[in-house]
């Protein structure tokens, strides 16, 4: 079974930094994108960046161009979403998702299970 | 601003077909896919490509594109179709992705 397993939700403070994680299984974790998908409280999905783990190409979202940090280790089959310096604003559940994109094809699937990041002085 | 369009908020009866659409540039040079996403639950991909269905996902739900709008049918919606529905595809300069705002369906 194909599954990718996000860490546990994290309660931090302004300015902290935070790392989460992204487990696959049950695939060949080089062979296909993770991208990162933030959802607000009760807002729409936000795509925000991805990458490739076979050759590490790394693409962000104009909107998250320097305000986040993409990463992968393949030898665990493991990619990563940081921030430097948390905000308040950055509240919100983040999704990461395999992806696959052939030609005129694009698809993500499945998705994690969701990490909650609650950013709270 | 996202630059895939939806539709907010659409409405069907219950056992009639209702058709959700995504406009933007980039659809004319590629598909559309299509999440549901229900209350609590992380998103799930109903459709892909030109209109193909991952495993699991019922009959009833169709894709097809026309111009720069994609569409995602539902033919005899269900009860548990009630759900939020998301397009994604590349963005205008074909290295990055982009999600619709999404379409909240109620199923009457």
């Amino acid at each position: 079974e194909v599954q990718l397993v996000q860490s546990g939700a994290e309660v931090k403070k302004p300015g902290e930094s935070l790392k989460i994680s992204c487990k696959g299984s049950g695939y060949s974790f080089t062979s296909y994108w993770i991208g990162w998908v933030r959802q607000m409280p009760g807002k729409g999905l936000e795509w925000m960046g991805i990458i490739y783990p076979g050759d590490s190409d790394t693409r962000y979202s104009p909107s998250f161009q320097g305000q986040v940090t993409i990463s992968a280790d393949k030898s665990i089959s493991t990619a990563y979403l940081q921030w430097s310096s948390l905000k308040a604003s950055d509240t919100a559940m983040y999704y990461c998702v395999r992806g696959d994109s052939s030609g005129f094809t694009n698809w993500f699937d499945p998705w994690g299970q969701g990490t909650l990041v609650t950013v709270s002085s | 601003s996202s630059e895939l369009t939806q539709d907010p908020a659409v409405s069907v009866a219950l056992g009639q077909t209702v058709r959700i659409t995504c406009q933007g540039d980039s659809l004319r040079s590629y598909y559309a896919s299509w999440y549901q996403q229900k209350p609590g639950q992380a998103p799930v991909l109903v459709i892909y490509g030109k209109n193909n269905r991952p495993s699991g996902i019922p009959d009833r739900f169709s894709g097809s594109s026309s111009g720069n709008t994609a569409s995602l049918t539902i033919t005899g919606a269900q009860a548990e179709d009630e759900a939020d529905y998301y397009c994604n595809s590349r963005d205008s300069s074909g290295n990055l992705w982009v999600f619709g705002g999404g379409t909240k369906l109620t199923v009457l």
